[in-house]
């Protein structure tokens, strides 16, 4: 079945620092990628995605994520951290039909000033 | 563009009351439409998802409904809450396939059943 893990349901950087946010999956198919952003209390926004071509894909907000295949990865990096930034991050990989999404948990990002 | 609204924002509801939550999409035809739930530090749970008017697809078995009466509206109901049914629901809208397309996401409607 496919599946997608997103290491620590919190992670907490300082302001200016870099962001790490991990995103594993597994697919019997090659996925198309997700990564949205949910502020409190608010829908969820679309990040970024890989569909296909460049692995290395930039999003809104300075974000950006990096598709490996051979480690079954799409982790999302954005340089320096911002207060702004504090906010619920999920990904999500495509599922066996153009209705249906895998998600992960969800990431808390916590930024300390 | 497109626009998704839904309602209510906030809603507190006693057990065993009946329960709608609608969602509109504006600037779009013939959308793929979707409820999801989000529980406290659970993720996003589909609940229901629609090709097409009067086309309801159920993901879960719960004491949730959902129709499509007209192809940019969608509405959810219960005609009996659980204090389980509480949550934040989104309702998100899609075109096309993923690979060309995304979710398009409301606001979403706190529902607190007491």
């Amino acid at each position: 079945a496919q599946s997608v893990t997103q290491l620590g349901s919190h992670v907490s950087v300082s302001e200016g620092a870099l962001v790490l946010l991990r995103c594993n999956y597994s697919s019997s198919v090659p996925p198309y990628l997700f990564w949205y952003v949910q502020y409190p209390n608010q829908g969820l926004q679309l990040l970024l995605k890989y569909t296909t071509g460049a692995t290395l894909v930039k999003g809104i907000n300075g974000f950006e994520a990096e598709f490996k295949k051979s480690e079954t990865s799409f982790h999302l990096t954005k340089p320096s951290a911002h207060m702004s930034d504090a906010a619920e991050y999920f990904c999500a990989v495509s599922g066996n039909s153009n209705y249906q999404l895998i998600w992960g948990a969800g990431t808390k990002l916590i930024i300390k000033p | 563009s497109q626009t998704i609204h839904q309602w209510p924002a906030t809603l507190v509801q006693p057990v065993g009351s009946p329960l709608s939550l609608e969602c509109t999409v504006e600037g779009t035809s013939n959308p793929n439409l979707y409820w999801y739930r989000q529980a406290a530090g659970r993720g996003l749970q589909l609940l229901f998802y629609s090709v097409g008017i009067g086309q309801i697809s159920s993901e879960v078995p719960q004491n949730l409904s959902a129709s499509r009466p007209q192809d940019r509206q969608f509405i959810l109901s219960s005609k009996k809450l659980l204090l389980s049914d509480s949550g934040f629901y989104l309702c998100a809208w899609s075109v096309g396939t993923w690979g060309t397309g995304e979710l398009f996401f409301g606001e979403g409607s706190r529902l607190t059943v007491l």
